[in-house]
């Protein structure tokens, strides 16, 4: 099967720096995706890893360790705005598998 | 502009009934998804399509049905045979190259049951 791990939920201070991170086990992987999901609204695209490393997108940074199974969002200097949901998905074969969500709150 | 719509925005269903979610997209995107998202939830995927006149089952395909007639269009039929049908749900579409393509989402159709 697939599983993917997110913490359920986290808050975080405007303008600190906040690290959501995703574990996964799929029987393969093309790719991890990072999405952020404000209450009642679809989910919009932050960022995509294939390659070990660190991809950077102003505010908002992506890390992958394909060995470990594991991935980071890294966000830097948070805004209220931020209060969302973010979601890391897996691709595999065809589909993407996402994790329940992490939903940060940020507090003034 | 290009871009993924659904309606209705909310769709109400009686006991017994079968309804179909539309969606739309005109991005020349041969790959469509449907997602049934519960409250708390991560998405889960239902039926997908990588080309016309062929989709897949999802993780959850039990009391819904699909079609795929013309690239532009994936509607989403929710049958009497979907117990508890209550969710948001989420079309989208990527590319189909085989790597990972970014997926698009609508806006999405909240279903209750009446």
């Amino acid at each position: 099967g697939q599983n993917i791990d997110q913490p359920t939920e986290m808050t975080a201070t405007e303008g600190a720096i906040v690290q959501i991170n995703c574990t996964y086990q799929t029987s393969g992987f093309n790719g991890l995706f990072w999405y952020q999901q404000h209450a009642g609204e679809a989910p919009t695209f932050l960022s995509y890893n294939v390659l070990d490393g660190l991809e950077e997108k102003g505010r908002f940074s992506s890390f992958l360790s394909r060995s470990k199974g594991y991935s980071y969002l890294l966000l830097k200097e948070l805004q209220m705005k931020d209060s969302a949901s973010y979601l890391c998905a897996v691709y595999n074969f065809n589909k993407f598998y996402f994790g329940s969500g992490t939903k940060l709150n940020v507090k003034p | 502009d290009g871009g993924i719509t659904q309606s209705p925005k909310y769709l109400f269903r009686k006991e017994g009934q079968n309804v179909t979610l539309s969606c739309e997209q005109n991005l020349n995107h041969d790959a469509m998804y449907w997602y049934r998202q519960d409250p708390g939830q991560g998405l889960r995927l239902i039926y997908y399509s990588q080309i016309v006149n062929d989709f897949q089952k999802g993780d959850i395909a039990e009391g819904y049905s699909v079609s795929r007639e013309k690239k532009e269009s994936f509607p989403l039929t929710v049958t009497s045979a979907q117990k508890n049908p209550t969710a948001f749900y989420l079309c989208a579409s990527s590319l189909a190259t085989g790597v990972g393509e970014t997926q698009y989402f609508g806006p999405g159709t909240r279903l209750l049951v009446l």
